[in-house]
């Protein structure tokens, strides 16, 4: 099936940007996605970008999107202890009914 | 708006017990609805997903059943409990055309002892 790969833990000090990566398998994805679980909660939409997209910038959130190497990137500007959480990447694909999450990159910011 | 509720929040049955959560949402017609299960470490997997009332496709084999009685309510239950069933349960819903993006319930944290 299809494989979405991420790291699984990631420190950074409050204040420095933090970069969370995704790599997936599957080329005919459409639409690919971050999202942001804090402790013992669902999961929150934070942006998507479309596959024919190279970077979307949204506030402190920038996605970039690299199709050849099929790597999605999050980065968070300023990071803040309340960015503490898990971040999964998720990639739709064309004719599949459901997304595809990766395992989740625990964000620890240290104050 | 849509919203997605779904209970209980935190569950601890004794192993052999059955299971019933509930996942209902609101606002939206004919969503595709989805349980995943999060394990530490291992992200989301996905348990089972349905395109409509009775229509249920189950993406791997386990001790786990999902019925859909209802356009908007989706049920994920157990005749037996096994202690390998404990993590957390997600219920999710989607409408196809609108980028495949998927909203999430809050989650139950099911601890089977």
């Amino acid at each position: 099936g299809e494989d979405v790969e991420q790291s699984l833990f990631l420190s950074v000090r409050e204040g420095d940007s933090s970069v969370i990566n995704c790599t997936y398998t599957d080329s005919s994805s459409t639409y690919l996605y971050w999202y942001k679980q804090e402790p013992g909660a669902g999961l929150q939409l934070l942006t998507y970008i479309f596959s024919n997209m190279d970077m979307k910038q949204d506030q402190r959130l920038t996605v970039l999107l690299n199709k050849k190497d099929k790597h999605l990137s999050l980065r968070i500007a300023d990071t803040q202890t309340g960015d503490s959480a898990i971040y999964f990447c998720a990639e739709s694909i064309t004719g599949a009914n459901n997304l595809f999450f990766g395992t989740g990159t625990r964000l620890t910011v240290i104050p | 708006s849509q919203t997605i509720h779904q209970w209980p929040a935190t569950l601890v049955q004794p192993v052999g017990s059955p299971l019933s959560l509930e996942c209902t949402v609101e606002g939206t017609s004919n969503p595709n609805l989805y349980w995943y299960r999060q394990a530490a470490g291992r992200g989301l997997q996905l348990l089972f997903y349905s395109v409509g009332i009775g229509q249920i496709s189950s993406e791997v084999p386990q001790n786990l059943s999902a019925s859909r009685p209802q356009d908007r309510q989706f049920i994920l239950s157990s005749k037996k409990l096994l202690l390998s069933d404990s993590g957390f349960y997600l219920c999710a819903w989607s409408v196809l055309g609108q980028g495949a993006e998927a909203f999430f319930g809050q989650g139950t944290r099911l601890t089977v002892v």
